[in-house]
């Protein structure tokens, strides 16, 4: 089936860039979305890329080779409220469900 | 203010009881989807909707149902037939973007529902 892969949990210190990969199967392959979930919280939207290069907002910025069926979240200064935990999603259909990969958490440092 | 809302935000389950989760959204989204979440884990879809009157089952839809009779509404049930019902329950809804880029697909989520078995 239709399964992305990205690493379990990530540590960085504050004001630094961390960069979180997810990879993914490529049949029927559409976009690739990423989310944030605060401990106990909602998932929030970030980022989406249908086509290969990055897409910037603010201090996040993501990044798809669709060459390579990979993708990357970067977080730029990071912050102590950056530490959540993030998801890759991807669209194997126009408008269609998403599939979730299994979160990367993000711890954030002084 | 426009958004999705769960309730309950705790539910407990006797067992051999079903239970509803409700969630209801006033986004004017053509699309909701019932996620399951366990510790540690990413979410797993249950059901979706693209239309009133209208669902597919996810990956995990064993024990589970739900119906689509308003736009605004997409309540879950857990069945006494979910033998593990205990997670994290997110429901969420979507509007396409029909952009150039492709279609988006942003998902909204409501707060969650815990769901603990008695």
């Amino acid at each position: 089936g239709q399964s992305l892969e990205q690493p379990s949990e990530v540590t960085a210190v504050e004001g630094a860039i961390v960069q979180i990969n997810c990879t993914y199967q490529t049949s029927g392959f559409y976009g690739l979305s990423w989310y944030q979930q605060h401990d106990g919280g909602a998932p929030t939207f970030l980022s989406y890329n249908a086509l290969d290069g990055l897409e910037e907002t603010g201090r996040f910025s993501s990044f798809l080779s669709r060459s390579d069926s990979y993708g990357y979240l970067l977080l730029q200064e990071l912050q102590m409220k950056d530490s959540a935990s993030y998801f890759c999603a991807s669209c194997y259909n126009q408008g269609g469900k998403l599939i979730f990969g299994q979160g990367t958490e993000l711890s954030v440092k002084p | 203010d426009g958004g999705i809302t769960q309730s309950p935000k705790y539910l407990f389950r006797k067992e051999g009881q079903n239970v509803t989760l409700s969630c209801e959204q006033n986004l004017n989204h053509d699309a909701m989807y019932w996620y399951r979440q366990d510790p540690g884990q990413g979410l797993r879809l249950i059901y979706y909707s693209q239309i009133v009157n209208d669902f597919q089952k996810g990956d995990i839809a064993e024990g589970y149902s739900v119906s689509r009779e308003k736009k605004e509404s997409f309540p879950l049930t857990v069945t006494s037939a979910q033998k593990n019902p205990t997670a994290f329950y997110l429901c969420a809804s979507s509007l396409r973007d029909r952009s150039e880029r492709g279609a988006k697909n942003i998902q909204y989520f409501g707060a969650g529902t815990r769901l603990s078995v008695l």
